[in-house]
């Protein structure tokens, strides 16, 4: 069975300042990834997606995530945070083949700091 | 592109009564609809997968009769939560996904409260 571990419950991080959210999952081959964000009371925005190719994946508002097969992780990374970044952010990993279903981590809360 | 819209956005209503939640792709034809449940500062729940013409599969713990899904077209899939009680209280919130992508595309959920 799949899953998905986000080791970190809440982050806080001053405006302008890096950010690194991890992320680890369980799965028994390559697995389909994600990164989603969630305002309060919205529903989920993609950031990024990996499904194979290049592991560095550059997505919207900035955001990258790495894909490290050794480390069953793909944490996602910004060089610079906005204070409009603060946020719920969930990783999540999907099955191949699998009618697209998607288990989803327990979510980061992003704090900024101004 | 891709984008999934859901109405309600908020209900309200008695306990023992029925509601039902429309979740509808905008500029694509959804072959697979999702529905979840997230409760406050939790993770997303998958309720159950529904594909276009065929009944849906729920996952387990979830009340089949309670919670009915329809997904008769491509383009709109329906949730009713029948004889709501209090603790069906949630946000719920549907994605859908189209025949050549493993990308699903989530709408911006409804917040239904039962009293």
């Amino acid at each position: 069975a799949q899953s998905v571990t986000q080791p970190d419950i809440h982050i806080t991080v001053s405006e302008g300042a890096s950010l690194e959210l991890r992320c680890n999952y369980s799965y028994g081959a390559t697995p389909y990834l994600f990164w989603y964000v969630q305002s309060p009371g919205q529903g989920l925005q993609l950031l990024l997606k990996y499904f194979s190719g290049d592991t560095l994946v550059q997505g919207i508002k900035g955001f990258e995530a790495e894909f490290k097969r050794s480390q069953s992780s793909f944490n996602l990374r910004k060089p610079s945070v906005h204070w409009s970044d603060a946020a719920e952010y969930f990783c999540a990993v999907g099955a191949r083949g699998n009618a697209g279903k998607s288990t989803f981590g327990d979510g980061t809360t992003l704090t900024v700091k101004p | 592109g891709a984008v999934v819209s859901q109405h309600p956005s908020w209900v309200i209503c008695k306990s023992g009564t029925s509601v039902k939640i429309e979740c509808r792709s905008l500029d694509f034809q959804a072959t697979t609809m999702f529905w979840y449940r997230q409760f406050p500062k939790q993770s997303l729940m998958l309720m159950a997968t529904s594909n276009e013409g065929s009944k849906a599969t729920y996952e387990q713990g979830v009340e089949k009769d309670k919670f009915l899904i329809n997904h008769a077209s491509l383009t709109l899939s329906t949730l009713t939560v029948t004889s709501a009680h209090p603790e069906d209280s949630s946000f719920y919130i549907c994605s859908a996904r189209g025949q050549s992508t493993d990308t699903q595309y989530f709408g911006p959920g409804t917040r239904l409260t039962v009293l």
